[in-house]
């Protein structure tokens, strides 16, 4: 297994496009999560999932942001009508059951909205 | 609101010195601990985790937790250049979610 895999590694959408961004977690952990990090600022929570169950979304930052994970393997990070304000990085990492022993990180996407 | 409270730095430290990172939390009902490091441009990455009072070592670094004060913190022994990074303090709070301080930049001076 090569870790978490996240793509594509960089996109560049004009203002009000919609984006969609996967990630495929390490084959054997069921835990997905989504964070946004933007310069100067530790990782943000957004989101995360038990195999297919999305067990939080309140920390998604709009409801332009949606997740899914529908066969409890990869997931997608969506966002509509994007704005300048999005422009980020966002990661998605993966453990085994209750992440106590911490998240492995894939190496991001990052967006800029034009 | 959960909070992780780091210096931003920078952070310098000769080479060959003790780097010390600190960083403390809100949640006094918090039980796992974690640092990790982060390369410009790159993800975060795992180095050290922690979840009972006292020190964890690892080769050159060592996890320290102060569960009554609240206090977690980070000594990298033998710094060398390739220290040079930001590093992360990060906490479970609870329901499996860990939350992010803002992380210290470290510069190890050759």
């Amino acid at each position: 297994d090569t870790g978490v895999s996240q793509n594509p590694r960089h996109k560049i959408t004009k203002r009000g496009q919609n984006v969609t961004f996967r990630c495929d977690p390490i084959s054997e952990h069921n835990r997905l999560y989504w964070y946004r990090q933007t310069l100067g600022q530790g990782p943000e929570f957004l989101t995360y999932f038990q195999n297919e169950a999305q067990l939080e979304k309140s920390r998604l930052l709009s409801d332009r942001f949606s997740a899914e994970r529908p066969k409890g393997s990869f997931s997608t990070l969506e966002i509509q009508r994007t704005e300048q304000g999005d422009s980020a990085m966002y990661l998605c990492a993966s453990s085994l059951w209750d992440g106590t022993d911490g998240y492995t990180f894939g190496s991001g996407t990052r967006l800029t909205v034009v | 609101q959960k909070e992780v409270e780091q210096n931003s730095g920078p952070l310098s430290v000769p080479e060959g010195a003790i780097a010390s990172l600190n960083c403390t939390y809100s949640d006094r009902g918090s039980q796992s601990f974690f640092w990790y490091r982060q390369y410009s441009g790159k993800s975060p990455e795992l180095i050290m985790s922690i979840y009972s009072n006292g020190d964890k070592e690892d080769g050159r670094f060592t996890a320290q937790l102060n569960k009554a004060s609240q206090y977690v913190s980070l000594l990298i022994r033998d710094s060398q250049p390739s220290d040079s990074a930001t590093y992360l303090c990060a906490v479970n709070e609870g329901d499996d979610k860990i939350i992010f301080g803002k992380g210290t930049r470290l510069h190890i001076l050759p």
